[in-house]
């Protein structure tokens, strides 16, 4: 298997412009994870689905941000007017089960707003 | 937030075994403790995980204390690829959220 894939790996835009951030999980994998790391914050989970239903969407900072799961095997983070402050690696992870105690993390995309 | 506390680095030499403790004096009876690295430009990797018995992998060993306040990962040989941020994690098993603190640079020298 190749991994949790996140593309772009690197994207740089400037502030007010749509960023849209994507993920693969693994294959048969029922839980999705994104995170976001900033040398301020740490690593902070945003949001995770289970079997893409949006489960926990409280670290999701503000309106701005917003993610999706169409389908078991892609999802979108999408943020929407960017700013400077939202400069990070965003990571995306997945999982399988509710007793997992592994979640696989993606190589992550690095944001620069600006 | 974190419930965990962890040094913030620590040094260690090639070939030598890498000893990393972590206290969660707050712990409750059903939470286990985790343990993953971030190595430089990439996503965390988990380690391994306990309950209150010692576990070993092919990765590292976790002794826990036997009040479960604190833990240590030990890591018998350390090599240069070893060179990482390691978090140390308490979850209630089900529980899907990680929150990661600050986390140990462990740094290994040659």
């Amino acid at each position: 298997d190749a991994g949790v894939i996140q593309s772009p790996r690197h994207e740089v835009t400037e502030m007010g412009q749509e960023v849209t951030l994507r993920c693969k999980p693994i294959s048969g994998h029922d839980y999705l994870f994104w995170y976001r790391q900033t040398m301020m914050r740490g690593l902070e989970l945003l949001i995770y689905f289970n079997n893409n239903v949006p489960i926990d969407d409280s670290g999701m900072p503000e309106d701005r941000f917003s993610a999706k799961m169409p389908n078991a095997s892609f999802s979108t983070l999408k943020i929407q007017p960017s700013e400077p402050r939202d400069s990070a690696v965003y990571f995306c992870a997945s999982s399988f089960g509710f007793s997992s105690y592994e979640q696989y993390f993606g190589p992550g995309t690095r944001l620069t707003v600006t | 937030d974190a419930k965990t506390t962890q040094p913030t680095s620590m040094d260690c030499a090639e070939g030598r075994a890498a000893n990393l403790p972590c206290n969660h004096s707050t712990i409750s009876g059903n939470e286990y403790v985790y343990w993953y690295r971030q190595i430089h430009s990439q996503g965390p990797q988990y380690i391994i995980h306990g309950l209150k018995n010692n576990e070993t992998n092919e990765m590292a060993s976790l002794i826990i204390t036997e009040d479960r306040k604190s833990s240590t990962l030990i890591l018998p040989h350390a090599t240069l690829r070893d060179t990482a941020v390691y978090y140390c994690i308490v979850r209630e098993q089900g529980a899907q959220k990680l929150v990661f603190g600050q986390g140990t640079r462990l740094t290994i020298n040659p």
